[in-house]
Parts: C-alpha cells; sequence; structure tokens
C-alpha cells in the first residue's frame, strides 16, 4: 500500500521569504499523480501544484515549485517570497495512475510572520 | 476545472441523530468522494461513489454507518447515522476531472454534542 509522509508538523517563514515543505512518499508503482494542497482556515482544499511521474521537469506555478526526485521518492514544495495568505495548513497527496482516491500525508501547517 | 457545492455548511446535532450532506457539482462526473478530515487531522476517504451502482467503501466505514446516494452525474449525498461525538468532523465532496485533477468542496463541519 502506498503510503504519504510529512515529517514537519509546523514551519514558519518571514513574508518575502522562501520555504520548503518536505514529503516522501512509498509505493511500488511507476506511474502516479503528487499533489500540493492547501488548506487555509476556510477549510477549503485548494490544488497549489500537480506532478506527474512520468515528467522529469519540476513543476512550477508561479511562486510554488516542487522538487521531485522520484528515486528518492520525495517530493518537497518550495513557497518562494512567501506572502501573509499562504498561512495554512499544507498537505501532500498521492494518486496511482488509473486511480481516483487521494493518500494523503498528516499535513505540515505554515505560519507566515510578517 | 470543477465547481462544488455542499449543503449544509456546518451544524450542530444531538447523539444518536442523522445528517445527510448535499454535494452539487457544476459539471457531469463519473466518480464522486467523501473524505473525512477529524479534528487536527488529514483526510480519510469514506467511500466512492459512482452513479447508478452501489458506493465503494474504505476500510473501517460502512453502509449502515454512512450511507450515500449518487441519483445523477451531479449530485451526491452522504448520511452521518446514528451520530455520536466521535463523528465530529469535517466532511469533504470531491471530484476528478480529466487530466488527473482532484477539487475539493468547501466542506461540512459537523459537530455531534
Amino acid at each position: 500500500a502506498q503510503t504519504v509522509t510529512q515529517s514537519q508538523p509546523e514551519m514558519s517563514v518571514q513574508e518575502a521569504e522562501t520555504v520548503t515543505l518536505s514529503c516522501t512518499y512509498d509505493t511500488s508503482e511507476s506511474d502516479y499523480y503528487l499533489f500540493w494542497y492547501k488548506q487555509p482556515p476556510s477549510r477549503q482544499m485548494i490544488l497549489v501544484i500537480r506532478q506527474e511521474a512520468y515528467k522529469q521537469q519540476n513543476a512550477t506555478e508561479n511562486r510554488f515549485s516542487v522538487n521531485f526526485q522520484k528515486a528518492a521518492k520525495s517530493f518537497s514544495l518550495k513557497i518562494s517570497d512567501s506572502q501573509l495568505g499562504d498561512a495554512a495548513m499544507y498537505f501532500c497527496a498521492y494518486r496511482s495512475e488509473g486511480a481516483d482516491k487521494l493518500i494523503f500525508g498528516t499535513g505540515t501547517r505554515l505560519q507566515v510572520f510578517p | 476545472s470543477a465547481v462544488i457545492s455542499q449543503k449544509p455548511s456546518r451544524d450542530i446535532c444531538q447523539r444518536g441523530t442523522s445528517l445527510t450532506i448535499q454535494c452539487q457539482v457544476d459539471s457531469q462526473v463519473t466518480m464522486m468522494f467523501w473524505y473525512r478530515q477529524q479534528p487536527g487531522q488529514s483526510l480519510t476517504l469514506i467511500a466512492t461513489a459512482n452513479q447508478g451502482s452501489e458506493a465503494t467503501y474504505e476500510s473501517g466505514f460502512v453502509i449502515d454507518k454512512f450511507p450515500i446516494s449518487r441519483p445523477n452525474l451531479t449530485f451526491s449525498t452522504l448520511t452521518v447515522s446514528n451520530m455520536s461525538p466521535e463523528d465530529s468532523s469535517i466532511y469533504l465532496c470531491s471530484v476528478s476531472v480529466s487530466g488527473g485533477l482532484t477539487f475539493f468542496g468547501p466542506g461540512t463541519r459537523l459537530t455531534v454534542l
């Protein structure tokens, strides 16, 4: 069975600085998807970024980028130029190719200080 | 993308009663999913709801406790039956769309007294 591990329960960053959130996963599959979701206090789950395992190029979405290391089964999220609105819980998630359900990590709470 | 709405957004219920949560999507989707997020925890899949067939439940979740309906391709309901305080959670509906993306509804915050 696949598992997702987020080893940082909490992280903090100064506004305008850069922070990296860690995620590792365990799978025997070769084709899959990885995601980062943001959950602010409003509890809405917001998709931040997606990575297809077959793509070597790291995904980027504006200030958000990932460092995908397939061999190491690592999928970290880098937030550049942090903003107060980035403060939220961040969940890493795994999805098998051909399946639709997501397997989530335990989350990392990000605090952003002015 | 998909726009998903849920009703109610929150509720406070008495022990032993049942609550039905509605999920509406703005486009037709094959699969809809129901997740539970207990206080301070991550999301756990309850079941997958396919239109025209019985829902598929994950280990630890049973139909008698969490009956699900899926009458058409844009709508689903989840009922939390015979509630106890341990059922206090956020319940989230989600859908998968082409391209491998999964979107979530705003969630229903349930408190059981």
